[in-house]
């Protein structure tokens, strides 16, 4: 079962421009973390933040955790054609990562 | 390097032919996992592993085999493949699944069952 939903689905943008992608969830968390996914390949890691913290910066992306409302952010500032891609948000649960359907991101140059 | 690998990348098959896809880790990991990923469903686990010789079921099973003999090895076992299970399958591995810990993938195989 999915615990988190990315919205939205898809979001195209032109190089230099920010984009935001969104992460709502079901039950407490610990942690969610962003992964990222090139067409057909594996997912990589982003960035993690634990359920203490608003808000967490790594490079060009910031994420933040809204724990009362059960959702999280991700920010990719100044977009590059190399930010295209497919965006997970994940938690933790039951010995599993959950992910999200996820954000299909394409950057136009 | 740190690297989960998996292989083969690419496989086509028949229904009915038996079919292992081998997933190795580098790192020590305790934990190890398979997932599915299919469009509009996201990724969805089949099996995991807390460590050797402990192997438990996620949430789409039905139709796979694993086992765990060794730290780094996890494989994969189709014993009977239906078309059903054509799927872009990850093999992923970490510490600890509740911990801080982030997850490391495989690049995936991709399985299509004729």
């Amino acid at each position: 079962s999915q615990q988190g939903e990315e919205d939205p689905q898809a979001l195209s943008i032109q190089e230099g421009e920010n984009a935001t992608m969104n992460c709502s969830y079901k039950t407490s968390i610990n942690n969610l973390q962003w992964y990222r996914q090139n067409s057909g390949r594996g997912l990589v890691h982003l960035i993690l933040i634990r359920s203490n913290e608003r808000e967490k910066h790594s490079g060009r992306l910031r994420v933040t955790l809204d724990t009362s409302k059960k959702s999280s952010s991700l920010l990719i500032t100044a977009s590059r054609a190399a930010d295209t891609a497919s965006y997970f948000c994940a938690t933790p649960n039951d010995y599993k990562l959950s992910f999200g359907a996820g954000t299909t991101v394409t950057v136009r140059a | 390097e740190a690297q989960v690998t998996q292989n083969p990348r690419y496989l086509i098959t028949v229904t009915g032919k038996k079919l292992t896809v081998t997933c190795s880790q580098n790192m020590n990991h305790e934990y190890m996992s398979w997932y599915r990923q299919d469009p509009g469903l996201g990724l969805r686990q089949i099996y995991y592993s807390m460590n050797v010789e402990v192997t438990d079921k996620g949430d789409v099973p039905e139709g796979y085999k694993v086992s765990r003999k060794e730290k780094r090895n996890f494989p994969l076992i189709l014993e009977s493949p239906s078309p059903n299970q054509t799927s872009l399958y990850f093999c992923a591995s970490s510490h600890i699944i509740r911990g801080d810990t982030e997850a490391f993938f495989g690049q995936g195989t991709r399985l299509t069952v004729v």
